[in-house]
């Protein structure tokens, strides 16, 4: 699709196993974060979001979790399933509404 | 709602012609970003409004790029002449934010992109 980088990462799992998707982010100063999912064709979609006065949130099936000592961003997807593969993208708010997005990560679901 | 709407879907035009971009944002949503997309360089924001003010303009790559928001409905991206480098896919999202008070951690919502190439 038109979201897939030349040396975009990818992981691969195996359906019906957790997937681990990381991210480091650039800006200290950051306080809210984001995931979204982009699958192909389509643009990205909102999955879940962080501020930086927390360490875990949860979701359907989703976790994010934020470690500020480290600028290090993770989302856990439980029980991974094939309409989990897509691209997946974490993005940091800075100052305003600006957002920087990351490189993105291919997750690829295996049968 | 329908989402974000973006139109054309697709536009394949030639080098040096002019390319008009259009975006619809959600009813209600009182900012509004483009971002273009690439193999090389991801995501990338270009510009955003508050209000159909421009904020942040320092994404746009040069003068050749220019975009706009006459009213709260609509926006355009116009880039004038075009290039091979400017094909990428290229998105408008939109939230709803309380320009001028504190900020509010609101999701962008995006819509569907149009896939311009120039040859």
């Amino acid at each position: 699709g038109e979201s897939v980088g030349l040396h975009l990462p990818t992981l691969s799992v195996q359906e019906g196993d957790n997937s681990i998707i990381n991210c480091a982010y650039s800006n200290s100063a950051s306080d809210y974060f984001i995931w979204y999912k982009q699958e192909s064709g389509k643009g990205p979609q909102f999955i879940i979001d962080i501020r930086s006065n927390m360490d875990k949130r949860q979701g359907q099936r989703v976790t994010v979790l934020l470690n500020k000592t480290v600028k290090h961003l993770s989302l856990q997807i439980a029980a991974t399933q094939p309409g989990d593969s897509a691209v997946y993208f974490c993005a940091e708010r800075g100052l305003g509404q600006n957002f920087v997005f990351g490189p993105g990560t291919r997750l690829s679901v295996l049968p | 709602d329908a989402g974000v709407i973006q139109s054309p879907r697709h536009e394949v035009t030639e080098m040096g012609q002019e390319v008009t971009l259009r975006c619809k944002p959600i009813s209600g949503h009182n900012s509004l970003f483009w971002y273009r997309q690439t193999m090389m360089r991801g995501l990338e924001l270009l510009i955003y409004f508050n209000n159909n003010v421009p904020i942040d303009d320092s994404g746009m790559p040069e003068d050749r790029f220019s975009a706009k928001m006459p009213n709260a409905s609509f926006s355009t991206l116009k880039i004038q002449p075009s290039e091979p480098r400017d094909s990428a896919v290229y998105f408008c999202a939109s939230s709803s934010s309380l320009a001028g008070v504190a900020r509010s951690y609101n999701e962008q919502f995006f819509g569907p992109g149009t896939r311009l190439t120039v040859l």
